[in-house]
């Protein structure tokens, strides 16, 4: 079993839909939670960042941490065709330790 | 803030040459910075992690004396892909770790996009 655990999609939407993106993960000492958007040919771009539980907003995008079941999503809201991409979930133990991915999933919002 | 360069962007080179890819934080110090790998459509894989002034930490299967890590400061890590066969052929990414906005995490680089013919 894979530490994180990510669909690797393809996901398609439609514009405006709201867009789920989950990972699971099984070690329980990770406090850290990063998503990262990476288009292609290009490196990831840090998107949300996320300590110990709990939910953060940043304009369409809301992430949400839930350490009991070792759970994270990431939501974007009013999705555009901009949003295309990769999404890498991301984890840590310490900020500046190295990351634990998962696999990514490829979105594709259809005009 | 927290931007990442790296440089080149992109590299064809013979087969045989050595190739230096150069990662630099632009307006943060990083201490750590990692070196990763990604073929088509896959994840990022964890080449090594670069320490300042320090020897650099290699994951598992990663030849050490083929890629070879400079960290020399605190704003400049290099990779040497050394006698590069076309299985090197691959999108080369680092990160750096610092603080920045309040957030400590892994801020990356564009990636340079290497090809060995």
């Amino acid at each position: 079993q894979k530490e994180v655990e990510q669909d690797p999609g393809p996901l398609s939407v439609p514009e405006g839909a709201i867009v789920s993106l989950n990972c699971t993960y099984s070690n329980s000492a990770f406090q850290y939670f990063m998503w990262y958007r990476q288009y292609s040919r290009k490196g990831p771009e840090l998107l949300m960042y996320t300590y110990s539980s709990g939910n953060k907003e940043d304009g369409r995008f809301t992430a949400q941490v839930d350490k009991s079941s070792k759970y994270i999503s990431l939501f974007i809201r009013d999705s555009q065709p901009s949003d295309s991409a990769t999404y890498l979930c991301a984890m840590s133990n310490f900020g500046n330790e190295k990351l634990t991915f998962g696999t990514g999933t490829r979105l594709t919002i259809i005009p | 803030g927290a931007v990442v360069s790296q440089h080149p962007s992109w590299v064809i080179c013979k087969s045989g040459t050595s190739v230096k890819i150069e990662c630099r934080s632009l307006d943060f110090q990083a201490t750590t910075m990692f070196w990763y790998r990604q073929f088509p459509k896959q994840s990022l894989m964890l080449m090594a992690t670069s320490n300042e002034g320090s020897k650099a930490t290699y994951e598992q299967g990663v030849e050490k004396d083929k890629f070879l890590i400079n960290h020399a400061s605190l704003t400049l890590s290099t990779l040497t892909v050394t006698s590069a066969h076309p299985e090197d052929s691959s999108f080369y990414i680092c990160s750096a770790s610092g603080l920045a906005g309040g957030q400590e995490t892994q801020y990356f680089g564009p990636g340079t996009r290497l090809l060995v013919l």
